[in-house]
């Protein structure tokens, strides 16, 4: 069956302009979590969306950062004014129930800000 | 924050165990310590979890000592393929993050 998707796989794009990135999950899947990996480094928690109920934004780390998971299934995350800070990949994963063990993670999408 | 404490980088000779150790001293009665890896480029995989009894699967066995405080990872027979970043993660008993940290890039050597 279809994994978690994710669009685009690459995003170049000037500071200062928006991005808009797109996770797919996978269906059925009620848990939604996005991730942020800059080169090298481990994976950053940013926001875990589950059902209806309020998502956990703990992990955002500026205002400039906002996501939305429309429908319970497709969630896009957005990133306004783009420092070159911000150049990383950006993950997202699903899973079946917030308590569920294993999450399914996409290929991610690599965002360079030059 | 991540709370577990995992070696940089080791190297494992092809058809070899690999040993990954993983400590987590600070880790509470509820929570249970997972495995992840990374391979180049991809998205991160699961391996095994656990909460404090030895845990076997066709991927990996994973061991934690009888304090909790500390649990390694064995691949019985690493292959090239195995080579990736193995992160150990405990979960907090609240919420639903996992803290992945900078993981263990392990190389398996032919």
């Amino acid at each position: 069956g279809a994994g978690v998707s994710q669009s685009p796989s690459n995003k170049v794009t000037e500071k200062g302009k928006d991005v808009e990135l797109r996770c797919d999950p996978i269906s059925g899947h009620t848990a939604l979590y996005w991730y942020r990996q800059s080169l090298g480094q481990g994976l950053e928690f940013l926001i875990y969306f589950q059902g209806n109920s309020a998502p956990d934004k703990s992990g955002l780390p500026s205002d400039r950062f906002s996501a939305e998971r429309t429908g319970g299934s497709v969630s896009t995350l957005t990133i306004q004014r783009t420092q070159q800070e911000d150049s990383a990949v950006y993950l997202c994963a699903s899973t079946p129930g917030w308590e569920y063990n294993e999450q399914f993670f996409g290929p991610g999408t690599r965002l360079t800000v030059l | 924050d991540a709370k577990t404490t995992q070696p940089t980088s080791m190297d494992c000779a092809e058809g070899r165990a690999a040993n990954l150790p993983c400590n987590h001293s600070t880790i509470s009665g509820n929570e249970y310590v997972y495995w992840y890896r990374q391979i180049h480029s991809q998205g991160p995989q699961y391996i095994i979890h656990g909460l404090k009894n030895n845990e076997t699967n066709e991927m990996a066995s994973l061991i934690i000592t009888e304090d909790r405080k500390s649990s390694t990872l064995i691949l019985p027979h690493a292959t090239l393929r195995d080579t990736a970043v193995y992160y150990c993660i405990v979960r907090p008993s609240t919420g639903n993050q996992f803290y992945f940290g900078t993981g263990t890039s392990l190389t398996v050597i032919p």
